[in-house]
């Protein structure tokens, strides 16, 4: 029944390492987002798909890369991760991208 | 970065009516006013909007000012579930956060 699913919600790991944390929405939407929060708890938009089609690409090293295989899905890669990727992410969607955002619960990632 | 501002916190008793203010004094004639609040340890999820007229919904209701150069999300009556981060965000797209107002709600 949820509508944004975001998998896994925690995630532990040593700098250096490569991981990816998954989003899926099922409100039919056909634009989704992510968003980073930091520890001082600012919400920054990272990057926006519409239709599987990148559209928001704010200043984001390119360590991070989305990728979209289908409406559904908007999946957050990252590489050589660092102490300062350490923040809860959190995936949006909406219908169209002027739409209600519905935001996923969080993915807290921990780089140690 | 956020172009409104809202005071860092606020407090109310439970049961109690809620105005949780904010200024957007740069704010176009297009531009769309969003509430969205995040609860501890959840996303942020959707209060309410609006562009020129008052709103009402199930959660809230949004006064604005004339000028558009303010507005006012009420609660009409809090409740201990209502504590949490609340978000004024003037524009479109994408959805600019600020600080957001932390409400405190006092049983």
């Amino acid at each position: 029944d949820t509508a944004v699913s975001q998998t896994p919600k925690y995630l532990v790991t040593q700098m250096g390492n490569d991981k990816s944390i998954k989003c899926e929405q099922n409100l039919g939407h056909d634009t989704m987002y992510w968003y980073k929060q930091d520890s001082k708890k600012f919400l920054k938009i990272m990057f926006s798909y519409n239709n599987k089609e990148l559209i928001i690409n704010e200043t984001v090293p390119n360590r991070f890369s989305p990728k979209s295989p289908d409406k559904a899905h908007l999946n957050l890669h990252i590489n050589s991760l660092e102490l300062g990727d350490s923040a809860v992410y959190f995936c949006a969607s909406s219908h169209g991208n002027r739409g209600t955002q519905y935001f996923g619960p969080g993915t807290r990632l921990t780089v140690l | 970065d956020a172009k409104t501002t809202q005071p860092n916190s606020m407090e109310s008793n439970e049961e109690e009516p809620v105005h949780l203010p904010c200024n957007h004094s740069t704010i176009s004639g297009t531009d769309y006013i969003h509430w969205y609040r995040q609860l501890p340890s959840q996303g942020p999820e959707y209060v309410i909007h609006g562009l020129t007229s008052n709103v009402n919904n199930r959660m809230a209701s949004l006064a604005i000012a004339e000028d558009r150069k303010s507005s006012t999300l009420i609660l009409h009556r809090a409740t201990l579930r209502d504590a949490a981060v609340y978000y004024c965000i003037q524009g479109n797209t994408p959805l600019v956060f600020g600080k957001g107002t932390r409400l405190s709600v006092i049983a």
